[in-house]
């Protein structure tokens, strides 16, 4: 069953103490991966699409890297301004078409 | 240049109301999708609106419904309110459905 799966469901870092989230897929063709940042009583932000196997994209202290299976998003020396829920959402055939569908995201929380 | 702006932003309404909820996407950008966000479901997408045509349609019954209008706007309506209708509506504009996404603030809908 083609889904999207996101750990873990919560974080909990120091300043300055790097960490990766995972956002894992079945799909098969993937039509892109899609990162996003969710502060609270906000919309998503867009942060990063990646398309192919081996992809690499980068955005100040955030890296998004894919496989074929799953993707990864590092957090290298995170600040408090980090803080947030991260989505990861891609797009799944639905009855002829292709749907967006998110994981239920990651919240991190980078104490001072 | 102007983000993605939803009208109202908070709404209360009663069971087996109507309510209609406003999006207007970036300029340039033809594509509009809606989403609900409860904590329960996560974000889940409703549909997805190009050029004044409904392109896809997530798993949501009949009695959510949306429309395209010349300038790109777009208007959700869902009928007969149930208190399970009580979440974050998010409206979304891309330049197409497979690329990035930029969100409104969102439409806090409480049902009671």
């Amino acid at each position: 069953e083609d889904q999207v799966t996101q750990s873990p469901e919560a974080l909990r870092l120091q300043e300055g103490e790097s960490s990766s989230l995972n956002c894992s897929y079945t799909v098969s063709g993937l039509r892109g991966l899609f990162w996003y940042r969710q502060d609270p009583g906000k919309g998503p932000e867009f942060l990063f699409t990646l398309y192919s196997a081996g992809e690499e994209k980068e955005k100040e202290r955030l890296k998004a890297t894919l496989t074929k299976k799953e993707s990864f998003l590092h957090i290298t020396a995170p600040k408090p301004e980090d803080s947030a829920t991260y989505l990861c959402a891609v797009h799944l055939p639905s009855g002829g078409s292709y749907i967006p569908t998110f994981g239920r995201g990651t919240s991190l929380i980078v104490h001072p | 240049k102007a983000g993605v702006t939803q009208t109202p932003r908070y709404l209360i309404k009663t069971r087996g109301q109507q309510v209609t909820l406003s999006c207007s996407p970036i300029s340039g950008h033809r594509s509009v999708s809606w989403y609900q966000q409860t904590p329960g479901q996560g974000l889940q997408f409703l549909f997805e609106y190009f050029s004044e045509t409904q392109r896809n349609k997530g798993n949501f019954p009949g009695r959510f419904s949306g429309r395209q209008f010349s300038n790109s706007r777009s208007e959700m309506n869902v009928s007969t309110l149930e208190l399970g209708d009580s979440a974050l509506y998010l409206c979304a504009s891309s330049f197409n459905m497979n690329t990035e996404a930029f969100f409104g603030q969102g439409t806090r809908l409480t049902v009671v």
